[in-house]
């Protein structure tokens, strides 16, 4: 079935540190991917988003590729900031008949002073 | 201002007694869904609506049940809820489908 698995955390950076949080995905198609952000006390925000192979989403110094050979699509950020701590959703989406997104199970991102 | 409102935001109830949690969206969306959060488990989608009068099931639909009859509104019911609902349930909208998706800020429910 169609299915998200992302790193387990809490992933704990000091400022200025660099961030990946890896996603792999198993779909029966073309997903769609996204990244949500969750901040504390609220509820999800998009993003970041790939809708085919290559496409490199990017917003807010976060950066994922759509790497449709190892089918992942990991999260990265050059230099993280207290403000960046989070959950982090990785999920995909086929459309069509499924309409739904599928949603891995969160990381959390612990950012230090 | 474009959002997704819930009400309540929280709310602690006994084993049976039937709730309502409202969802609004005024961002005239197609698509509106709830999910449920639980820790370890992530996002789990319990009913979608493609659009008014149009509502499906997601994976975790026993025990609530959903209406759609105005665009807008999207409002989940639970008939007799019990202890295993116990979660933090989340309703979203998006334009057209389940892509990009807008989320409320989240209703916490204890059953207690």
């Amino acid at each position: 079935g169609n299915s998200v698995t992302q790193m387990e955390g809490p992933v704990t950076l000091s400022e200025e540190a660099f961030l990946t949080i890896n996603c792999t995905y198993t779909a029966t198609g073309y997903p769609s991917l996204f990244w949500y952000v969750q901040y504390p006390g609220e509820g999800l925000q998009l993003l970041l988003k790939a809708t085919k192979a290559d496409d490199k989403g990017s917003n807010k110094g976060f950066e994922a590729t759509y790497r449709k050979e190892t089918t992942s699509f990991h999260l990265e950020k050059g230099s993280v900031q207290v403000s960046d701590s989070a959950v982090y959703f990785c999920a995909l989406s086929l459309g069509g008949a499924t309409n739904k997104l599928i949603f891995g199970t969160g990381t959390l991102l612990a950012v230090q002073p | 201002e474009a959002q997704v409102t819930q009400n309540p935001r929280y709310l602690i109830t006994v084993t049976g007694k039937k709730l309502t949690v409202t969802c609004s969206q005024n961002m005239n969306h197609e698509y509106m869904s709830w999910y449920r959060q639980d820790p370890g488990l992530g996002l789990r989608q319990i009913y979608y609506s493609m659009n008014v009068e149009v509502t499906d099931k997601g994976d975790v639909p026993e025990g609530y049940k959903v209406s759609r009859k105005e665009k807008r509104n999207f409002p989940l019911i639970l008939e007799s809820p019990s202890p295993n609902q116990t979660s933090l349930y989340f309703c979203a909208s998006s334009p057209w489908g389940p892509y990009e998706q807008y989320f409320g800020p989240g209703t916490r429910l204890t059953v207690t």
